[in-house]
């Protein structure tokens, strides 16, 4: 298995909403990230976990909760969003090791009305 | 802020060579340079990386200069299924550390 799946594909929620995005890998990668990518823009990374730990916080609105409940799993909360947070959701994973490279789900399409 | 600069697009004609250019002067010892692209709507894709020395696979060659402030990958066959953007990343080697995305060039692959 050599693929990052992520679920849903796409999500509409309202801003009052609570929904949860799923990141699934079974490489037996061990540091996994959150990416946030608007409309024509490169993806910015949101969050890092190293060995399930939350190693890198960008200064993520707390509207935005990540989770690593286990090595091969990776969930993003989200409460109370805004129309502005509508965006393509990558999530990606990456072998431990220094020059190893990252590997990307499909994403989320994620709209808030 | 990113450490490469591409050019913001490219065309290149189907079954000839793409060579897209990516300057990256400030480029540390420690640092590799990874080649992505990005088909449209889809999550990014690796292409190749490297450290300084040309690199080759399936998919694509990437050629360092000497001075390593700059790196050409090559696609040498071109076909429309390359259309896309193409991000060139350096990233420190260090565990933790994460792709850093720049704008990337678009390239436009034509019959």
């Amino acid at each position: 298995d050599t693929e990052v799946t992520q679920t849903p594909k796409h999500l509409v929620m309202g801003m009052t909403n609570k929904k949860s995005l799923k990141c699934e890998q079974h490489m037996g990668h061990r540091a996994m990230y959150w990416y946030k990518q608007k409309a024509k823009k490169p993806p910015e990374l949101m969050f890092v976990y190293s060995y399930e730990k939350l190693s890198i916080n960008e200064s993520v609105p707390s509207r935005f909760s990540p989770e690593c409940p286990n090595s091969s799993l990776l969930n993003l909360h989200l409460h109370a969003l805004q129309p502005e947070d509508s965006a393509l959701y990558l999530c990606a994973s990456r072998l431990s090791g220094a020059y190893n490279e990252q590997f990307f789900g499909p994403g989320t399409r994620l709209t808030v009305l | 802020d990113a450490k490469t600069t591409q050019p913001p697009s490219m065309d290149c004609a189907e079954g000839r060579a793409a060579n897209l250019p990516c300057n990256h002067s400030t480029i540390s010892g420690n640092e590799y340079v990874y080649w992505y692209r990005q088909i449209h709507s889809q999550g990014p894709q690796y292409i190749i990386h490297g450290l300084k020395n040309n690199e080759t696979n399936e998919m694509a060659s990437l050629i360092i200069t000497e001075d390593r402030k700059s790196s050409t990958l090559i696609l040498p066959h071109a076909t429309l299924r390359d259309t896309a953007v193409y991000y060139c990343i350096v990233r420190a080697y260090q565990a933790g550390t994460a792709l850093i995305f720049g704008k990337g060039t678009t390239l436009s692959v034509s019959s």
